[in-house]
């Protein structure tokens, strides 16, 4: 069955500091999504990685998926408290659906 | 562009009642919708996958009986918990997806989704 794992599960950092989340997956995966969520709300889409080696950077974000397609992360530079919630990685399975990790909770202290 | 809105965004009922959550796409057609439940503190966990027409497809250990979808057009799709129970009580969210190009690589958008409380 298809694993999806992320790490750290929660994360702590001053406001200013650098952070990365990974994501990994058993299998290989046909794309890599990566979403915020805010405790108790909808998901917002930051960025769709397909191709092995693929890089995207949004403003202080930038993900990769690795050139195997298992392993994505998720870096995140000069935080700061805005950048606080939940993130997601969604693997495409090739079935038409998503099938989530297991969260990481950021928190950002001023 | 791409809005999805579900209604009702929190709703208490008492149990034994059926409670039914709309999802729509505001400003594009969905040709699949998904519905994902989600646990305090736990991840998404898709339910099913509503196609505009047909019959969902559910995923493994969720009652298609309890949990009845319908996607009667290509803006709406609609999750109905019957006989609501305690344990029903989550956080449910649906999201679309534009095209038809099949497999999850046309992105998903997300509503906001509801939370149900059953007492």
């Amino acid at each position: 069955s298809q694993e999806l794992e992320q790490s750290p599960q929660s994360l702590i950092v001053q406001e200013g500091k650098n952070l990365t989340i990974n994501c990994t997956s058993s299998k290989t995966l046909y794309g890599l999504y990566w979403y915020k969520q805010k405790y108790g709300e909808g998901l917002i889409f930051l960025m769709m990685l397909q191709k092995g080696g693929e890089e995207k950077s949004h403003e202080k974000i930038t993900a990769k998926l690795d050139e195997k397609k298992q392993q994505s992360s998720l870096h995140i530079t000069a935080s700061q408290p805005s950048h606080a919630g939940i993130y997601l990685c969604g693997a495409d399975t090739g079935a038409n659906n998503l099938f989530f990790g297991t969260g990481t909770r950021l928190t950002v202290i001023p | 562009g791409a809005v999805v809105s579900q209604h009702p965004s929190r709703v208490i009922c008492k149990s034994g009642t059926s409670v039914k959550i709309e999802c729509r796409s505001l400003d594009f057609q969905a040709t699949t919708m998904f519905w994902y439940r989600q646990f305090p503190k736990q991840s998404l966990m898709l339910m099913a996958t509503s196609n505009e027409g047909s019959k969902a497809t559910y995923e493994q250990g969720v009652e298609k009986d309890k949990f009845l979808i319908n996607h009667a057009s290509l803006t709406l799709s609609t999750l109905t918990v019957t006989s609501a129970h305690p344990e029903d009580s989550s956080f449910y969210i649906c999201s679309a997806q534009k095209g038809t190009s099949g497999g999850a690589l046309e992105t998903q958008y997300f509503g906001p989704g509801t939370r149900l409380l059953v007492l």
